[in-house]
């Protein structure tokens, strides 16, 4: 069965660190990648896509994800992080499969950016 | 555009009474998404439309819950009777064309609470 793992359910980071949240698929077929943020009390808001072509995907606010179909990952990273990035980040595959359609998310990733 | 509207923010309701959830989509956008998200399961697929006919509701948990999508412009999402275990935030989507490569937009959910 298709799936997503997202490796770390929180990961927490000081202001202006570096930080990269993981993810990973289930593939036997093509797929598109997307990684969502949500802020409280509101809905997903898509940070950024993988379709095709270059396998490095840049987003807003300053996050970049690579796509690695050897290892079927799609980590998203950024090299400094501001408080404002406190927020879940869920990663989601669309699988491209005789009309198969439905996008599935991961469980997502509380990153928590303290002072 | 205004986005996703979904009415109500916050529904307070007790066990065995009628629940009916609201959706807005983008104009123009022919598919239409409903999410349930908790903290044990995250975000589960209900059901999808396309061009306001239901695609697939596999995801629906049972015959208490049910998706209308009478126009364009507006579906609902009904559970009859309610249930504590329905506690959860519910979420609308929509995207132009099914393909893999159309991002969702997301609704700011309802948060169901079912006392």
């Amino acid at each position: 069965a298709q799936s997503v793992t997202q490796l770390d359910s929180q990961v927490p980071v000081f202001e202006e660190a570096p930080v990269e949240l993981r993810c990973n698929y289930s593939s036997s077929v093509s797929v598109y990648l997307f990684w969502y943020v949500q802020y409280p009390n509101q809905g997903l808001q898509l940070l950024l896509k993988y379709l095709s072509g270059s396998t490095l995907v840049k987003g807003i606010n300053g996050f970049e994800a690579e796509f690695n179909k050897s290892q079927t990952s799609f980590h998203l990273r950024k090299p400094s992080v501001h408080i404002s990035d406190t927020a879940e980040y869920f990663c989601a595959v669309r699988y491209i499969s005789g009309g198969y359609n439905k996008l599935i998310f991961g469980a997502g990733t509380r990153l928590a950016v303290h002072p | 555009d205004a986005g996703v509207i979904q009415s109500p923010r916050h529904e307070v309701t007790e066990m065995g009474q009628e629940v009916t959830l609201r959706c807005k989509p983008i104009s123009g956008h022919d598919y239409l998404f409903w999410y349930r998200q908790t903290m044990m399961r995250g975000l589960e697929l209900l059901i999808y439309f396309n061009n306001n006919v239901p695609i697939d509701d596999s995801g629906m948990p049972e015959d208490r819950f049910s998706a209308k999508m009478p126009n364009a412009s507006f579906s609902t999402l009904k559970i009859q009777p309610s249930e504590p275990r329905d506690s959860a935030v519910y979420f609308c989507a929509s995207s132009l064309g099914g393909a893999g490569n159309s991002p969702l937009h997301f609704g700011n959910g309802t948060r169901l609470t079912v006392t």
